[in-house]
């Protein structure tokens, strides 16, 4: 078995501030994910990555970079953090070749911004 | 594009009895179909998966969902929940044919009661 190790687990920021997460994988998977998580809302896609260097939007990529230097690694950037914004932060990784939809998940990262 | 409504954001039910978490798609074709289940303080874990075949799908823990085309529902039971049930269920679908992104629905919390 795999696993996917999100740091820090937990992020305290100031507002405006440029805050970035960092996601490794040792599934070997091509395909790797962000998204956030806000209570009552659901997951959203941040960013995905189809393979090593590798960026495609997802459906709320404003305010956010991403990068893949490394298959293994997936790293998300909240270019400038808004007050009192809070909310998890998942990372995923998928088999891209198998088509199967069935992602797996780190443990998140919670982002609170003061 | 496709999507996913869960119309029920808290559901308590008492140990032992019977489980139904609802979950209703959009899609122009007959998407894939997953239940995820997220425990206290962890990421998402797979539950059970729909591609095509007996409605009906097994899942972990004695968990099954059924697949109606004609109502575009993905409906999740179980016959008897026990407290370790507890816990936020989240419906996602993904349309055939173009890997593994995953629209998710905004989750179920479940609380099982003594």
């Amino acid at each position: 078995g795999g696993i996917i190790t999100q740091t820090p687990k937990f992020l305290i920021g100031q507002e405006g501030q440029k805050l970035t997460l960092k996601c490794q994988q040792n599934f070997n998977h091509d395909t790797m994910y962000w998204y956030r998580q806000d209570s009552g809302k659901g997951l959203r896609l941040i960013y995905y990555s189809i393979t090593e260097n590798d960026l495609q939007k997802g459906d709320l990529s404003e305010g956010y970079d991403a990068s893949r230097e490394k298959k293994s690694s997936f790293s998300l950037t909240v270019t400038s953090a808004q007050k009192n914004e809070m909310a998890v932060f998942l990372c995923a990784s998928s088999i891209r070749t198998a088509n199967t939809g069935q992602l797996y998940f780190g443990e998140g990262s919670k982002l609170t911004v003061l | 594009a496709q999507s996913v409504t869960q119309p029920d954001a808290r559901v308590t039910v008492s140990e032992g009895a019977s489980l139904q978490l609802r979950c209703k798609y959009s899609s122009s074709v007959t998407p894939y179909l997953f239940w995820y289940v997220q425990y206290p303080r962890q990421g998402l874990q797979l539950l059970l998966k729909y591609y095509s075949g007996d409605p009906v799908v097994q899942g972990v823990n004695g968990f099954e969902a059924e697949f109606s085309k004609s109502n575009s529902s993905f409906h999740l039971r179980k016959a008897s929940v026990h407290w370790s049930d507890s816990a936020v269920y989240f419906c996602a679908v993904s349309k055939q044919g173009t890997g593994s992104k995953l629209s998710f629905g905004k989750g179920a919390k479940l609380t099982v009661s003594p």
